[in-house]
C-alpha cells in the first residue's frame, strides 16, 4: 500500500529548531508537500520538493531525498504561532492535484 | 481574490441518511479534489475532478460520489451514511501551471457528524 510515516508528536521551545522527518512509500511519485494545520482551520501550504534537495523559505526548509523516499520539514526560530500539526503529502500525479497525506505531526512550542 | 468556500460549515444526520457537500473553488482554478479528515486516519484523498470530469480517485466505498459542475462548483455526496463517516470534509482547489506544484487551497471544511 501507499503510506507515509511521521513522527506524532514534537514538542521544542521559542527560539528553537525542529525537524520533522516523512518516509513514504508510494506507486508514482512527484513530489513531496508540507502543509500546516491549526485547530480548527484548514490546511495551508508551507513548501514543496519536486527534486533532491533543500528548498528555504523564510524560517521553513524542506528537504528531499528520492533515493532514500525520505524528506523533512525544517523549522527555525520557533515561535509560539508555529504550535499546530504539521503534514507531509506525496503528490501522485503530474498535475499535483493527487495528494497521500501522513498522518500528521503536532508541534508544541512553549515559552 | 476569494478563497474555496465549503457549505454547510456544520451538519448533523442519522445513519442510513444521505448527505451533500458543496465546494466552490478559487476563481479561476479548475481543479477540485476532496479529502476526509479524522483523528485516526488524518487526511484521505477521496477523489478529484477536473473540467467535470473524475480525474483521480482514491480508496472509498461507491457510497462517496461526487461531480463538478461547467463552474467548477464541486459536490460531494455520501448516501447509506455510516457512524464512521463522522468527519471533516475538506476541499481544495488548484490551477495547474500557476502557483507552486503540490500546493492545494483548502476550504474551512464541511464537519459532518453521523448519528
Amino acid at each position: 500500500g501507499q503510506s507515509l510515516e511521521q513522527p506524532s508528536e514534537v514538542t521544542a521551545v521559542e527560539g528553537a529548531i525542529v525537524q520533522i522527518n516523512c518516509t513514504y512509500q508510494t506507486s508514482g511519485f512527484y513530489g513531496l508537500s508540507w502543509y500546516q494545520q491549526h485547530d480548527g482551520g484548514a490546511p495551508t501550504f508551507l513548501s514543496y520538493n519536486g527534486l533532491d534537495g533543500l528548498e528555504e523559505t523564510g524560517r521553513f526548509s524542506s528537504f528531499l531525498s528520492r533515493s532514500d523516499s525520505y524528506g523533512y520539514l525544517l523549522l527555525q526560530e520557533l515561535q509560539m504561532k508555529d504550535s499546530a500539526s504539521y503534514f507531509c503529502a506525496a503528490q501522485l500525479n503530474q498535475a499535483g492535484t493527487a495528494l497521500i497525506f501522513g498522518k500528521g505531526t503536532t508541534l508544541s512550542v512553549s515559552s | 481574490k476569494a478563497g474555496v468556500t465549503q457549505t454547510p460549515r456544520y451538519l448533523i444526520k442519522t445513519r442510513g441518511q444521505q448527505v451533500t457537500l458543496s465546494c466552490s473553488p478559487i476563481s479561476g482554478h479548475r481543479s477540485v479534489s476532496w479529502y476526509q479528515q479524522t483523528p485516526g486516519q488524518g487526511l484521505q484523498f477521496l477523489f478529484e475532478y477536473f473540467s467535470e470530469t473524475q480525474r483521480n480517485k482514491g480508496n472509498f466505498p461507491g457510497r462517496f460520489s461526487g461531480r463538478q459542475f461547467s463552474n467548477s462548483r464541486s459536490e460531494m455526496n455520501v448516501s447509506t451514511l455510516e457512524l464512521g463517516d463522522s468527519a471533516l470534509y475538506l476541499c481544495a482547489s488548484s490551477h495547474r501551471g500557476r502557483g507552486r506544484d503540490g500546493e492545494l487551497f483548502f476550504g474551512e471544511g464541511s464537519r459532518l457528524t453521523v448519528l
